[in-house]
């Protein structure tokens, strides 16, 4: 079955950086257009980024375009987020999601991420 | 940049109720619309994807129409585990979800 895990998240100070990753199984990850899609807590979905199935196309909210960056390692199962000048209102639940089609279909459980100084 | 309106905020029914959810587009969409399902301390769940058809797994009591800008999840009898928060989202070159609805028990 789909299998979505993420890690790498934490305690982070204002303007600082931090890579989340999400180690996928059970599928066939390159075929996949993935996503992360987060959460602040008690709040709603926000998605985040987007990587197509090889990697070539990306896309990125404009709330954290310029400051996030999304990749992928096919080989390797693994797809990841780097962000960059990290700030308070970037606290939130980063959840690692399997794309069907555009809507999001198989999630991880998510990697908290809080902002603090 | 399309913006989605879900009504109501809450919803309070009773098990064995039907429950009708909202999403409203503020353009045109056409049927590219799902709805998800969020439980307290879980990652959402895709229960429709282009309106009207149902995810892997998802019961038939739940049911989806609309085109356009105007949509509907239906919940035809509320079983207990049903009452969650119920997000609408829109696939584009980006992607936009509405605010919410909680259905909880009245």
């Amino acid at each position: 079955q789909v299998q979505l895990v993420e890690y790498g998240g934490g305690v982070v100070q204002p303007g600082r950086s931090l890579r989340l990753s999400c180690a996928a199984s059970g599928f066939t990850l390159r075929t996949y257009d993935m996503y992360w899609v987060r959460q602040a807590p008690g709040k709603g979905l926000e998605w985040v980024a987007k990587i197509s199935s090889d990697g070539s196309n990306k896309s990125y909210a404009d709330s954290v375009k310029d400051r996030v960056t999304i990749s992928r390692d096919n080989s390797k199962n693994t797809v990841f987020l780097q962000m960059s000048n990290v700030r308070a209102e970037d606290t939130a639940l980063y959840y690692c999601v399997k794309g069907r089609s555009g809507y999001f279909s198989d999630w991880g459980q998510g990697t908290l991420v809080s902002v603090s100084s | 940049e399309i913006v989605l309106t879900q009504s109501p905020a809450t919803l309070s029914l009773s098990p064995g109720e039907r429950a009708t959810l909202s999403c409203r587009a503020s353009q045109s969409v056409s049927n590219y619309l799902g709805w998800y399902q969020q439980k307290p301390g879980q990652a959402p769940r895709l229960l429709i994807y282009d309106a009207s058809t149902r995810a892997t797994g998802t019961p038939a009591r739940f049911s989806g129409s609309g085109s356009g800008t105007d949509f509907i999840l239906t919940i035809s009898s509320l079983e207990p585990e049903d009452f969650a928060v119920y997000y609408c989202q829109h696939r584009s070159n980006w992607y936009t979800f509405g605010q919410g609805t909680k259905l909880e028990i009245k």
